[in-house]
């Protein structure tokens, strides 16, 4: 139980081009998602909260209007990165919160923006 | 919440249990310690969680100092699979069920 998928696993774009990543609970509801992201040798950097019906709510410094959420149902969140670039090329994971308040994640997007 | 320190790395030998300290010395009476491990080029795992109380599940156990100020995840026979970085977090009760990661330990079985 409590899995999370994430699609595409991986997406190499042009500069300036969207690209959509998708983010499914797939055995239960998710009223909240999370949108992470990882550089290389780094830690995870909490992006976004996600909450079904209403707007995201981003962290400092996380820009709202490059990277576009919609949690249009209990069971799948998505993530634009608007005009790409090549310092958004990152890992890009998500997670939903589940049963006891615990956060399952997906396996996460790895990104490349060429 | 609470500050998390954790070593940076640690070594453990192929079926031996793997012991992985976490310091939380500010932790608050309504902040639960969360566990998990993330595989290489893989979305972290759940492992396991607590609030004062020992757990344990059929991946690991789960140890909470009387005071709450520190925790042992005890994985009782590590495999060349538990190779990953462990991440110790604490969280609060709250509203927003936020997760903030820190470096964590790398652990390294070796056969």
């Amino acid at each position: 139980g409590a899995v999370v998928s994430q699609h595409p696993s991986w997406v190499i774009c042009k500069s300036g081009t969207s690209v959509k990543i998708e983010c499914r609970s797939l055995d239960f509801q998710a009223t909240t998602m999370f949108w992470y992201r990882q550089f290389p040798k780094q830690s995870l950097m909490l992006m976004a909260t996600s909450n079904e019906g209403s707007k995201a709510t981003y962290e400092q410094g996380v820009e709202k209007d490059k990277f576009l959420i919609n949690h249009a149902s209990l069971t799948l969140s998505t993530l634009t990165v608007t005009s790409a670039h090549p310092e958004d090329s990152s890992f890009y994971i998500c997670s939903a919160r589940g049963a006891q308040e615990t956060q399952y994640f997906g396996p996460g997007t790895r990104l490349l923006v060429l | 919440d609470a500050k998390t320190t954790q070593p940076t790395s640690m070594d453990c030998a192929e079926g031996r249990a793997a012991n992985l300290p976490c310091n939380h010395s500010t932790i608050s009476g309504n902040e639960y310690v969360y566990w998990y491990r993330q595989i290489h080029s893989q979305g972290p795992q759940y492992i396991i969680h607590g609030l004062k109380n020992n757990e344990t599940n059929e991946m690991a156990s789960l140890i909470i100092t009387e005071d709450r100020k520190s925790s042992t995840l005890i994985l009782p026979h590590a495999t060349l699979r538990d190779t990953a970085v462990y991440y110790c977090i604490v969280r609060a009760r709250s509203n927003d069920y936020k997760l903030s990661f820190g470096a964590g330990t790398t652990v390294t079985v070796r056969a």
